[in-house]
């Protein structure tokens, strides 16, 4: 059974940082992209940032690029996220989640999340 | 950078209704469209892929369809724990972006 777990949330002054943790078993984790996204109390969900199985390559919504990093350590079947420079527009519920591709109609490949973590709250707050 | 627009934002039924909720990108993303539904504090779960392509485990009363930039996803009849809110997503590039949400309420 695929299992994202999700750690490392908690209560941050404005200014600080924070690493999240995702903790995945189940699947061959080392073959697969993976996602953070993250959702304000109330508000809809807004992707953070992907990175590949070798994680070489990152990408991260225009917002978090200056201020968050991702990595991975695939001999600990782990995934990071490491914010810095936390506002409070950071508040939010982050989820990891695992990038599966379907080949689908025989040639036409299609990317979609299709495992989440349960999240972990951040709250930056003074 | 992709943006889309979910359409519409609430949308009030009752069970054994069949709905559609409209997803429109703002370029063209061919089939790189997923659809999610969410429940209050719980976290997304997918419900189709490639535009059209249910996930395993989803009932058949889930549809997607569409291409290019105009995108639906149908319910053929309203059960109650379809009540949720539910998101569209583009992967034709980075950033993945989400659309805004159609919250879908009990009449």
């Amino acid at each position: 059974e695929v299992q994202l777990i999700e750690s490392g949330g908690g209560l941050v002054t404005p200014g600080g940082s924070l690493r999240l943790s995702c903790s995945a078993t189940g699947f061959n984790f080392s073959a697969y992209n993976m996602n953070w996204v993250r959702q304000a109390p109330g508000k809809g969900l807004e992707w953070v940032s992907s990175i590949d199985p070798s994680g070489d390559y990152v990408f991260f919504a225009d917002s978090m690029r200056a201020r968050f990093t991702m990595s991975r350590d695939n001999t600990k079947n782990s995934l990071f996220l490491q914010m810095n420079s936390l506002s409070a527009d950071d508040t939010a519920v982050y989820y990891c989640a695992r990038v599966e591709i379907t080949l689908i109609r025989g040639f036409i490949t299609a990317p979609h999340l299709d495992h989440w973590g349960q999240g972990t709250l951040v709250a930056v707050s003074s | 950078d992709i943006h889309l627009t979910q359409s519409p934002s609430f949308l009030s039924a009752s069970v054994g209704d069949r709905v559609t909720i409209t997803c429109r990108a703002s370029q063209v993303i061919a089939s790189y469209l997923a659809w999610y539904h969410q429940k209050p504090g719980k976290a997304p779960k997918l419900l189709i892929y490639g535009a059209s392509t249910l996930q395993s485990g989803v009932p058949s009363r889930f549809s997607g369809s569409g291409s290019g930039t105009d995108f639906t996803l149908t319910i053929s009849s309203l059960q109650p724990e379809d009540f949720a809110t539910y998101y569209c997503q583009q992967f034709s590039g980075y950033p993945y972006s989400f659309g805004q949400g159609t919250q879908l309420e009990i009449k």
